[in-house]
């Protein structure tokens, strides 16, 4: 079954402690990114990723870092996570960065940071 | 990209069509029109997109107006698994960071 995976699903951490969000798709897709999303303030893109080791800055990068040395994942790394970054988080794919194409999103993953 | 504006939400009875509308009079002549949805908090899911042409797949229908300032998205025998946040997103066709802006989209809730 075509897919994109998170994990884990829950996390509930506290401030300073590194933690990664692990993303993988099995579509042989191009592109992947991440979003957060927030209430009253939709998804906001974190981070994306035109190819393996092509990397770029979303709307809200500040406080995250990514990776992408293979095609299927695309981890996402709080190096020391504050409150603020309390949030959900979907990691999304799509065939190329091509905005005709339709973007498939993981299940998410509800972080808490205390 | 253009901005859309959406009904917060509603409500349609099971088995009947669910018409949501948007409206996004400042599109541009190369934007398309994108709908996903979001069923409590899991992933948005892709439903339709469209140019000027009406389009229809397995879930859904996109009807868009002649000059291409509103559309209307139709799910044609809602189920109470239609029960979501629709999101109505104006883009256009370009390589880049494919960065869909999910505003705040209308809540429909289908009742038995």
């Amino acid at each position: 079954e075509a897919q994109v995976t998170q994990n884990p699903r829950y996390l509930i951490t506290v401030t300073g402690k590194k933690l990664t969000v692990t993303c993988s798709q099995n579509m042989n897709h191009e592109y992947m990114s991440w979003y957060r999303q927030d209430p009253g303030l939709g998804l906001r893109q974190i981070y994306y990723s035109m190819n393996v080791e092509v990397t770029d800055k979303g709307d809200v990068p500040e406080g995250y870092k990514v990776s992408r040395k293979e095609k299927r994942n695309f981890p996402l790394i709080l190096e020391s996570p504050s409150p603020n970054q309390t949030s959900l988080y979907f990691c999304a794919s799509s065939w190329d960065a091509s905005s005709y194409n339709e973007q498939f999103f993981g299940p998410g993953t509800r972080l808490t940071v205390l | 990209d253009a901005k859309t504006t959406q009904p917060p939400s509603m409500d349609c009875a099971e088995g009947r069509a669910a018409n949501l509308p948007c409206n996004h009079s400042t599109i541009s002549g190369n934007e398309y029109v994108y709908w996903y949805r979001q069923i409590h908090s899991q992933g948005p899911q892709y439903i339709i997109h469209g140019l000027k042409n009406n389009e229809t797949n397995e879930m859904a229908s996109l009807i868009i107006t002649e000059d291409r300032k509103s559309s209307t998205l139709i799910l044609p025998h809602a189920t109470l698994r239609d029960t979501a946040v629709y999101y109505c997103i104006v883009r256009s066709y370009q390589t880049g960071a494919n960065n869909l802006f999910f505003g705040t989209g209308t809540r429909l809730t289908v009742i038995p």
